[in-house]
């Protein structure tokens, strides 16, 4: 199976302020299309998994634009460019080239 | 608007196995791929399995092979995940989600509300 890490595990972030998380997979994501298969979801408190970029870079439906996705091969970031209250929650990476494998999982706090 | 909806909340004993249900309404599910994930009390998402309806086959992690059946009822747009040999770690929150094509599991934008599975003797 291919093997997500994720980091950092936690983040404390001044609202306004620009986040990033790193996450790195055990093999290739890269697809024949040229595609990553490669997804972020955010999972608010209490709340179902939402997905906010997936193929690498490519912004869900209703995502703000704070968010973006890049990266290729075995490293990829998230990026919030400007943090607001609303971005607390629990965020993960997931390799969907071979079957399905989520990251640790960061935490992502307001200072 | 597709959505997805699951089955209620099971208790379980261990060694038993539980089937979680997951109905799709206002759409259909059979042009893409659907996964299971489940969430342990206080861990992370973890990909349990799924179905891929362009090849009518299931696959599932390594980690549940011999243990977890997916099926799909076409019929009546129900899924439904099997899991056997029920132990206390897989007690955890279930969660069926629809991707965003038939062949591969990326970009889950459909979500189910989850089913808790409480394994206890």
């Amino acid at each position: 199976d291919i093997e997500m890490t994720q980091s950092p595990l936690s983040l404390s972030v001044t609202p306004g302020e620009p986040a990033s998380i790193s996450c790195r997979s055990s093999q290739s994501l890269l697809h024949s299309t040229g595609y990553n298969y490669l997804d972020w979801y955010l999972q608010k408190p209490g709340q179902s998994p939402q997905l906010l970029i997936y193929l690498g870079s490519n912004r869900a439906s209703g995502v703000p634009d704070r968010f973006s996705g890049s990266g290729s091969d075995t490293d990829f970031t998230l990026k919030i460019s400007r943090v607001e209250a609303e971005d607390v929650g629990i965020y993960y990476c997931m390799q969907a080239l071979r079957k399905g494998t989520f990251g640790q999982g960061t935490k992502v706090e307001i200072k | 608007q597709v959505q997805l909806v699951q089955s209620g909340a099971e208790v379980k004993k261990p060694g038993s196995s539980v089937r979680v249900s997951c109905k799709a309404s206002g759409g259909t599910f059979t042009n893409f791929a659907i996964s299971w994930v489940r969430q342990a009390p206080g861990q992370g998402l973890e990909w349990v399995g799924g179905i891929i309806p362009f090849f009518r086959t299931a696959n599932n992690a390594q980690k549940f092979q011999g243990r977890v059946s997916i099926t799909a009822d076409e019929t009546t747009s129900t899924l439904y995940m099997e899991l056997s040999s029920l132990r206390s770690e897989d007690t955890a929150v279930y969660y069926c989600a629809r991707a965003k094509e038939d062949i591969y599991y990326y970009g889950m934008d459909v979500w189910g509300q989850g089913t808790s599975v409480t394994v206890s003797s």
